[in-house]
C-alpha cells in the first residue's frame, strides 16, 4: 500500500520565522518520486518540487529546502524567512513505478503567515 | 500563461441536474487527471487518461463519467448531482510514458455548489 502522513494540520508562524512542514510516505516500491505542492486560495496546485528515489541529496532553492531521508521515509520541507506569501495549503504526493500514474497525496498543511 | 484551463472557475448547478465541467491544456501532454477535492482534504483521483485509455478508480461513483475528444481536451459529466457532490474539482496534465518522475500540471479548478 502506498500512502502520504502529513501530521501537521495547520501551522501558524509570524513573518521571518523558519517553518519545516513535515511527510512521511510509505510504499514498497524500490523506485518512487516524490512532490511538493503548494495550493494558494486561488485554488491552483503549484509545483514546487520533485525527488527520485535514488537521490537523497537535499535541495535548496532560495527560501525553501527539502530534506529527503529515506533511512525514515521523509521528505520535509522547510521555508526560511517565511512571508505571508507563503500562507497557502502545502501537499506532499508520491509517485511510484507499482501506482502507475496515480499521485497520492498527503492530507496537506495548512501554513498562516502572520505579518 | 495559463497552460491547464479549467472553465468555469465556479459553477452552481441544482440537485440532478446533469452538468458538465471543462479542461483544456496547451502543453500536449498524454496523461490528464480529474481530482475532487473536498474542503481541508487532499485531492482524490476520480480517473485519468493515458492517451484516449480511460482508467477509472475502483471508487468513484457512477454518477461520475469522462470523455477526452482529443489530446487538449477532457471534460468531467456529474449525472445526477447530490449534495455531496459539492466540492472543488481539479485537472490536470502529465507527460511520460512509464516514467513516473514528471510533474503535474493543474488548473485553477471549479468550485462546484450543488443547491
Amino acid at each position: 500500500a502506498q500512502k502520504v502522513t502529513q501530521a501537521q494540520t495547520e501551522i501558524s508562524v509570524v513573518e521571518k520565522e523558519d517553518v519545516t512542514l513535515d511527510c512521511v510516505y510509505e510504499t514498497r516500491d524500490t523506485t518512487y518520486y516524490l512532490f511538493w505542492y503548494k495550493q494558494p486560495p486561488s485554488g491552483e496546485l503549484v509545483f514546487l518540487i520533485r525527488r527520485n528515489s535514488f537521490d537523497e541529496q537535499n535541495e535548496i532553492s532560495g527560501r525553501y529546502s527539502w530534506n529527503f531521508q529515506k533511512s525514515t521515509s521523509s521528505f520535509n520541507f522547510t521555508i526560511t524567512a517565511s512571508q505571508v506569501v507563503d500562507s497557502a495549503v502545502y501537499f506532499c504526493a508520491l509517485n511510484s513505478n507499482t501506482g502507475g500514474f496515480k499521485t497520492i497525496f498527503g492530507a496537506g498543511t495548512r501554513l498562516f503567515v502572520k505579518a | 500563461d495559463a497552460m491547464v484551463i479549467q472553465n468555469p472557475r465556479y459553477q452552481v448547478t441544482q440537485f440532478g441536474k446533469p452538468v458538465t465541467l471543462s479542461c483544456s491544456q496547451t502543453l500536449n501532454h498524454n496523461v490528464m487527471y480529474w481530482y475532487q477535492q473536498k474542503s481541508s482534504q487532499a485531492p482524490k483521483l476520480l480517473f485519468h487518461y493515458y492517451d484516449k485509455d480511460f482508467n477509472n478508480e475502483a471508487d468513484t461513483p457512477d454518477n461520475f463519467q469522462s470523455r477526452r475528444p482529443n489530446t487538449s481536451f477532457c471534460f468531467l459529466d456529474i449525472r445526477s448531482p447530490g449534495l455531496g457532490d459539492a466540492a472543488m474539482y481539479l485537472c490536470a496534465a502529465r507527460g511520460g510514458a512509464m516514467n513516473v518522475n514528471t510533474e503535474a500540471f493543474f488548473g485553477q479548478g471549479t468550485r462546484l455548489t450543488v443547491v
